[in-house]
């Protein structure tokens, strides 16, 4: 069974500061990894994916994330925090043992200060 | 495009009440599920939909909900009757089929039951 845990339920950095959301997971299979973003009151957007390919995925808004088989890890980072960066981020793991279904970590709330 | 268009944004209702939520997909998206958001279980997968076609509904939690997808286009979720511990946010989301598949989420329905 594929299951994701999100080390932090909330993290806080001054803006300007670096970001890392952690993220671990376990799948028996190769999976594919997600993290979204939900902003107040708004829907989840995807901000990158990893699909087998390079290990290191860019994404959106300066974020990025490494694939890690062996510590089984895919954090998330940006080096410098923006204010317009505060919401809830959802790491995400797939395989096909699952039917290619989506399991979302439990999030973590980033909190972004002046 | 639009993107994911969910109604109504906002629902209060009383306890015993029928509660519908809609949803019109992106067109083209073949796929289609029903999430449940809250702050005690975070994000729950109801139900999914191939090509209109309930393909799995084993995250409904009673038989007081109930989804349909009569068209390509448009999909609602029916509560009957509403009680107090399904207020919650509701999102709809669609992808196409396939691996590795983009979820686009609409902006949700928070319901509350009074």
């Amino acid at each position: 069974a594929q299951s994701v845990t999100q080390l932090d339920s909330h993290v806080s950095v001054s803006e300007g500061t670096p970001v890392l959301l952690r993220c671990n997971y376990s799948s028996s299979y190769s999976p594919s990894l997600f993290w979204y973003v939900q902003h107040p009151n708004k829907g989840l957007q995807l901000l990158l994916k990893y699909t087998s390919a390079a290990t290191l995925v860019k994404g959106i808004n300066g974020f990025e994330a490494e694939f890690k088989k062996s510590e089984t890890s895919f954090h998330l980072t940006k080096p410098s925090a923006h204010m317009s960066d505060a919401a809830e981020y959802f790491c995400v793991v797939s395989d096909m043992n699952a039917g290619n279904m989506l399991t979302f970590g439990g999030g973590t709330r980033l909190m972004v200060k002046p | 495009d639009a993107g994911v268009i969910q109604s109504p944004r906002h629902e209060v209702t009383e306890m015993g009440q029928e509660v519908t939520l809609r949803c019109k997909p992106i067109s083209g998206h073949n796929s289609l599920f029903w999430y449940r958001q809250t702050m005690m279980r975070g994000l729950e997968l109801l139900i999914y939909f191939n090509n209109n076609v309930p393909i799995d509904d084993s995250g409904m939690p009673e038989d007081r909900f109930s989804a349909k997808m009569p068209n390509a286009s448009f999909s609602t979720l029916k509560i009957q009757p509403s009680e107090p511990r399904d207020s919650a946010v509701y999102f709809c989301a669609s992808s196409l089929t396939g691996n590795n598949r983009e979820l686009f989420f609409g902006e949700g329905s928070r319901l509350t039951v009074l």
